[in-house]
């Protein structure tokens, strides 16, 4: 699985969209681009995936630059609940083996 | 559905102690997976299962086994606890046999968290 980068820590304002970038120069092209978050050291929570094409759903957007080796999350109106730490995955959906690789993610901090 | 449950949900064993942490799912997930999370860090995978009787070591298996009896439960062993398994466990399942990207999501259990002392 391809390795991403995040940065550490990232601050939005209340009601503003939030956008978090992921940088995976190494995927490949079957590789998928997974979101997660986790909301105080509760289990991580899955928010959206991609392949090529944007994607929407009820949670987030994905972004997806046409070369595919970066991706931003986006929350479009960010609220404190949106308060977590946010991990950008890489991986083959293949069939077998599962091991998800969480990185430090990103932290970010919904202010008020 | 509950989901993934996990048990117990708070942990203190002196070093040296065994104990078994326990998790169980009701989606008929064919795989299960255990990781541990030290403060500030990601997610490290210890084990996995990809279904009953099959089970295989993740990025830091040592000190910790793991069997498989049902599809529904995955029990983490500590055989003798050391403070440096001091951290917080995750359990988490998704389907396995099928080619669809979503259907491969985890989904997680709310955590174990463990102080050897």
């Amino acid at each position: 699985d391809a390795k991403t980068t995040q940065p550490p820590s990232m601050d939005c304002a209340e009601g503003r969209a939030a956008n978090l970038p992921c940088n995976h120069s190494t995927i490949s092209g079957n590789e998928y681009v997974y979101w997660y978050r986790q909301i105080h050291s509760q289990g991580p929570q899955y928010i959206i995936h991609g392949l090529k094409n944007n994607e929407t759903n009820e949670m987030a957007s994905l972004i997806i630059t046409e070369d595919r080796k970066s991706s931003t999350l986006i929350l479009p109106h960010a609220t404190l609940r949106d308060t977590a730490v946010y991990y950008c995955i890489v991986r083959v959906a293949k069939n077998y083996g599962q091991n998800f690789v969480f990185g430090p993610g990103t932290r970010l901090s919904v202010l008020p | 559905n509950a989901g993934v449950t996990q048990t117990p949900k708070f942990q203190v064993l002196k070093t040296g102690q065994s104990m078994t942490l326990q998790c169980a799912q009701d989606m008929n997930h064919e795989y299960m997976s255990w990781y541990r999370q030290d403060p500030g860090m990601g997610l490290r995978l210890i084990h996995y299962s990809v279904g009953a009787g099959i089970t295989d070591q993740g990025e830091v298996p040592n000190g910790y086994n793991v069997s498989r009896s049902t599809t529904e439960d995955f029990p983490l062993r500590l055989l003798s606890a050391a403070p440096s398994q001091t951290s917080v466990y995750f359990c988490a399942s998704s389907y396995f046999r099928t080619s669809h990207p979503l259907q491969k999501t985890q989904y997680f259990g709310p955590g174990t968290r463990l102080l050897v002392l």
